[in-house]
């Protein structure tokens, strides 16, 4: 069954605590995504990563920190530094084709609420 | 000139209806442009996608219009049912030698459709 996986579905913390989501692919997908969803509003990228051991920061990356150690697995923590952590985390992923761009698909996304 | 504005960013149509959210952007170096479809505490599904060398590309009841001089493309949903409302995104890419795979999101279109 091939696919994103983000776990937990579900993740409550206390403030001041530093937390890491997690993401899996089986694709054989090169890129990674991080976003951040918040009610009413579109897709903000939190970071990306093209290759095993590099990533970029994308619009939203304060406060947020990446690791790409295996081509399968980008996970994302998100520290004390981050003023509002509470939100809706989705991953994705895609190949990335020659002269274009390719198709993202995202997991099914981890709901953190910070208290 | 990153932004990509979607509208409406609420709708309601009738059963059997047609539903047409429309997207607009600045960029002329977008050369891809998806559309996602997003359910309550889901991760969004690719639903279907344009590239700038066609007008129109349709796919059962869901049609992308593109319109190039304009830098618009909208999203055309023919014979609308209920399972079909859930919060719709459109998004672009922007083609580039490093070929990222970033997206740039709208900010997504809340469907309903009454039965």
């Amino acid at each position: 069954d091939g696919g994103i996986t983000q776990s937990p579905k579900y993740l409550f913390r206390k403030e001041g605590q530093n937390v890491t989501l997690s993401c899996e692919q089986n694709l054989n997908h090169d890129a990674m995504y991080w976003y951040r969803q918040d009610p009413g509003q579109g897709l903000r990228l939190i970071y990306y990563s093209q290759i095993v051991n590099d990533f970029q920061k994308g619009d939203i990356a304060e406060g947020y920190s990446v690791s790409r150690e295996k081509k399968e697995s980008f996970p994302l923590t998100v520290t004390s530094a981050q003023k509002n952590p509470t939100a809706f985390y989705l991953c994705a992923s895609s190949t990335l084709g020659k002269g274009g761009s390719s198709e993202q698909y995202f997991g099914p996304g981890t709901r953190l609420t910070v208290t | 000139q990153q932004q990509v504005k979607q509208s409406p960013q609420s709708l309601i149509v009738q059963k059997g209806g047609i539903s047409i959210i429309n997207c607009a952007y600045e960029n002329t170096a977008f050369d891809y442009f998806p559309w996602y479809q997003q359910f309550p505490g889901k991760g969004p599904a690719l639903l279907i996608a344009i590239r700038p060398d066609v007008s129109e590309k349709k796919e059962g009841r869901f049609t992308i219009s593109f319109n190039k001089s304009a830098k618009q493309f909208s999203l055309h949903i023919m014979d609308s049912q209920p399972g079909d409302s859930a919060t719709y995104f459109c998004a672009a890419s922007i083609k580039g030698s490093s070929n990222t795979g970033k997206l740039i999101f709208g900010q997504g279109t809340t469907l309903q459709v009454k039965p």
